[in-house]
Order: C-alpha cells, then structure tokens, then sequence
C-alpha cells in the first residue's frame, strides 16, 4: 500500500523567509505525488504534481517541489513567504484501489502560519 | 462559473436524523468522489463513481450511501445519523478514473456536517 507521511503538523514562518513543508512517501511502484492547499472553510486546491519527467516541479503561487528518489521524499518549499500562503498544506500519493480505480492517499497535513 | 459545487454548506441536525449532501460538477468529468475529513484534517476517500458506476467503496459503514443520477452529480445520503459522523465532507471530480498518469482532482468547497 501506498502512504505519505507530513513531517510536523504546525509550521510557522516569518514573512519573507522560506517555507519548507515536508512530505515522504512510501510506494513500491513509482509514485505519483501531489500537494494541495486548503485556504480556511474552502475545498483543496492542486498547488502541483509530479507524475514524470523532470523531478523539480512549479506549482503555482511560487511554490515548487522536488521528486527525490533515493530519499522518498517530495518536499514543497516557497522561497519567500507571504501573509497569504497561511493555509492548511496535504500531500498525497496516487495509487490504484481495486477494479482500476486510481484514488488519493492523503497525508495528515500541515497548518502553515505566516508571521508578520 | 463554480466547477465543483455541494449543498448544503453547513449542515446540524440531531442523533437518528437522515439527512443528504448534493454534489454537481460542471467540468465534464467523468469520475466522482466522496472525501471524509475529521477534526484533525484527516482525509480519507470513502466513494469514487465513474460514470454512474460506483468504483471504489471504502470501509464506510452501510448508514452511507452515495447515488449517482448521472455523471454530473454523486449525492450522499446518510440514515441514522451519528454523532462520529460530524465532519467535513468534500466532493471532488476528475477527468477518468485510470489512465496512465493521475488526472488533477478538482474539489467541492465542504460540507460541515454536525450531529448533536
């Protein structure tokens, strides 16, 4: 089975400064990976995703990703943090269920809180 | 124009109520999902239809149950309401259900179901 794990529920930043979420993955095929963000009381929104290809991947809003193999992991990272990136951050692994059905895995998520 | 839209957006009703959460997409996707998430932002798939079939059926107990009238709308009926059962509920859609790569699943706003 496939699983994301978010290292650190809560992480704060001062504006500016660089915003580093962390997410590894445990996949026993190639993964396909995926970081959404939810803003307060609204749905998720697909920030970026890696499926192929080149392993640094441009989401909007200035946030990127890379795709490290060897360490599992796909870490979103922003190099300077902005009073409106304070939001709830999942990242999440496609994989198929049964009957072919690809479905989400979700990591548990991380509360980012921009500091002025 | 609202891709991805559920009603209601907030939802209180008491103990052994039924109640049900409607869901369109506008996006002429063909595949439709039914997300949980709890009071710690957990998420966690519980229905998938493609094209009015149901296609992933997680470990949801039975008082759940989704319908599908066509491809454009997955409502969730819910008898014998709970109190475990308050929660976020979050509708998503994508492109297809399998394929080579993952389509981008695009999100409902929630809704906030709370049983007293």
């Amino acid at each position: 089975a496939q699983s994301v794990t978010q290292l650190g529920s809560h992480v704060s930043v001062s504006e500016g400064a660089l915003v580093l979420l962390r997410c590894n993955y445990s996949s026993s095929v190639p993964p396909y990976l995926f970081w959404y963000v939810q803003y307060p009381n609204q749905g998720l929104q697909l920030l970026l995703k890696y499926t192929t290809g080149a392993t640094l991947v441009k989401g909007i809003n200035g946030f990127e990703a890379e795709f490290k193999k060897s360490e599992t992991s796909f870490h979103l990272t922003k190099p300077s943090a902005h009073m409106s990136d304070a939001a709830e951050y999942f990242c999440a692994v496609s994989s198929f269920s049964s009957g072919s059905a690809r479905q989400l895995t979700f990591g548990s998520g991380t509360q980012l809180t921009v500091l002025p | 124009d609202t891709a991805v839209s559920q009603t209601p957006k907030y939802l209180v009703t008491q103990m052994g109520n039924d109640k049900s959460i409607k869901c369109e997409q506008n996006l002429g996707h063909d595949t439709m999902y039914w997300y949980k998430q709890d009071s710690k932002k957990f998420l966690k798939i519980m229905f998938s239809y493609n094209n009015k079939e149901l296609i992933i059926n997680e470990t949801v107990p039975n008082r759940f149950s989704p319908k599908s009238p066509d491809k454009a709308h997955l409502n969730l009926h819910i008898n014998s309401l709970e109190l475990g059962d308050s929660a976020v509920y979050f509708c998503a859609s994508s492109r297809s259900r399998s394929g080579s790569f993952p389509d981008t699943q695009y999100f409902g706003p929630g809704t906030r179901l709370t049983v007293l």
